[in-house]
């Protein structure tokens, strides 16, 4: 079954990091863009981050440029999310999800609560 | 700025037909899609490029676009559709999801 499977989250104060992983299951991992999406509390879907195939193209919403940085170890099949200068503001559910196009499968999600 | 702009909310009653819509400079010229999320789980994609249903999506929902609008219609309503529905735009360098909408079966 196709799959992708994140960790990471946790509880961390304003200003904290957070590295975010997830791993992708039967597919081939290397021929899909991928990206981030999260949710805050009873809030939407907040598009984050995206990356090509082979990693070389990057994209950021500006809620999270300079702060965030997506990456992939395509033969390790995992796409991380480096989360850096953390705030209140970034606590929600992460969640992975394979670009298409089309967000066609997502991953359980993480939660990062941001807190003091 | 880049918007998308959903209804909070569609009522409507079972066997019946809700239609969302999605409204947003640029949907013209960029492929939609749209995702249902019930309470505590991921996302679900039920419709992408505009009106291309993914492998086990029921025909009753379908998508459809005009000008600056797109909709998703849901015909002969069941109760398991109660959910919240986001459409989503992929522009250049950013994605951007629309604003969401709850779906009420009565």
């Amino acid at each position: 079954e196709v799959q992708l499977l994140e960790s990471g989250g946790g509880l961390v104060q304003p200003g904290g990091s957070l590295r975010l992983s997830c791993v992708a299951s039967e597919f081939t991992f290397s021929n899909h863009a991928m990206a981030w999406v999260r949710q805050a509390p009873g809030k939407g879907l907040e598009w984050v981050s995206g990356i090509s195939d082979a990693g070389a193209r990057t994209y950021y919403a500006d809620s999270v440029k300079g702060r965030f940085t997506i990456s992939r170890d395509n033969p390790k099949n995992t796409l991380y999310m480096q989360l850096d200068s953390l705030r209140v503001e970034d606590t929600a559910v992460y969640y992975c999800a394979r670009d298409l196009p089309g967000f066609d499968v997502w991953g359980q999600g993480t939660t990062v609560t941001v807190s003091s | 700025s880049f918007d998308l702009t959903q209804p909070l909310s569609v009522s409507v009653a079972l066997g019946q037909t809700a239609r969302i819509s999605c409204v947003g400079n640029y949907i013209g010229i960029n492929s939609v899609h749209w995702y249902q999320q019930k309470p505590g789980q991921s996302p679900i994609l039920v419709i992408h490029t505009d009106n291309k249903r993914p492998s086990g999506i029921p025909e009753r929902l379908s998508g459809s676009k005009s000008g600056n609008t797109a909709t998703l219609t849901i015909s002969r309503v069941e109760a398991g559709d109660e959910a919240d529905y986001y459409c989503q735009v992929w522009d250049i360098s950013a994605g951007l999801f629309g604003t969401g909408t709850k779906v009420t079966v009565l």
